[in-house]
């Protein structure tokens, strides 16, 4: 079966870093997204790993270890605006894309 | 348009009625997915669209729901005798192409059945 694991919620204050896990069990693997998603809004495209290592944008950074099966979102700096859900995603071998439940991210003054 | 668009942003059907969610893509994207949302939950794939060909169906739940996309850009999902399970976010998105990094999502509809 397929199945995509992260926390169900998270707290942080702002101005910390806090990093969100996720890992995977999937017919094939050819990608790794992470989506941001605030209540009542669509989900906004964050990272996309398709090899392992660090991929660094702004204050999001996104890690994937494929043979782990394993991928973390970091996030710095931590503002007020990013109190939301975190979603990650895995694109399997026949393409179709995978959501995992989200992780609702709390930041605290 | 700059983004996908999806209407209504709101739809309340009572059960056993038949709805029509529309969903604009971003001009010239040729994949175009549709997913629902139950609340708490993420997003789950319902079918795909490149062009007008419907690739995949098989996250549709039941028979009761059908989508087209007869020329290839404007796509409507069709709900018939809407039950109270069917209530949901059903979020639509569309991608340049069928394996390009993104898609972008539209704003999604709110179905509530009573």
């Amino acid at each position: 079966g397929q199945n995509i694991d992260q926390p169900t919620e998270m707290t942080a204050t702002e101005g910390a870093i806090v990093q969100i896990n996720c890992t995977y069990q999937t017919s094939g693997f050819n990608g790794l997204f992470w989506y941001q998603q605030h209540a009542g809004e669509a989900p906004t495209f964050l990272s996309y790993n398709v090899l392992d290592g660090l991929e660094e944008k702004g204050r999001f950074s996104s890690f994937l270890s494929r043979s782990k099966g394993y991928s973390y979102l970091l996030l710095k700096e931590l503002q007020m605006k990013d109190s939301a859900s975190y979603l990650c995603a895995v694109r399997g071998r026949d393409d179709k894309i995978i959501f995992g439940k989200g992780t609702r991210l709390h930041i605290l003054p | 348009g700059a983004g996908v668009s999806q209407s209504p942003r709101y739809k309340v059907a009572k059960r056993g009625q038949d709805v029509a969610l529309r969903c604009d893509p971003i001009s010239g994207h040729v994949s175009l997915f549709w997913y629902q949302q139950a609340l708490g939950q993420g997003p789950e794939f319902l079918t795909y669209f490149q062009n007008e060909a419907q690739l995949d169906k098989s996250g549709l739940p039941s028979d009761r729901f059908f989508a087209e996309r007869p020329e290839g850009s404007v796509s409507t999902l069709k709900i018939q005798r809407t039950q109270q399970e069917d209530s949901a976010v059903y979020l639509c998105a569309s991608s340049l192409e069928q394996d390009t990094d993104t898609q972008y999502f539209g704003p999604g509809t709110r179905l509530t059945v009573l």
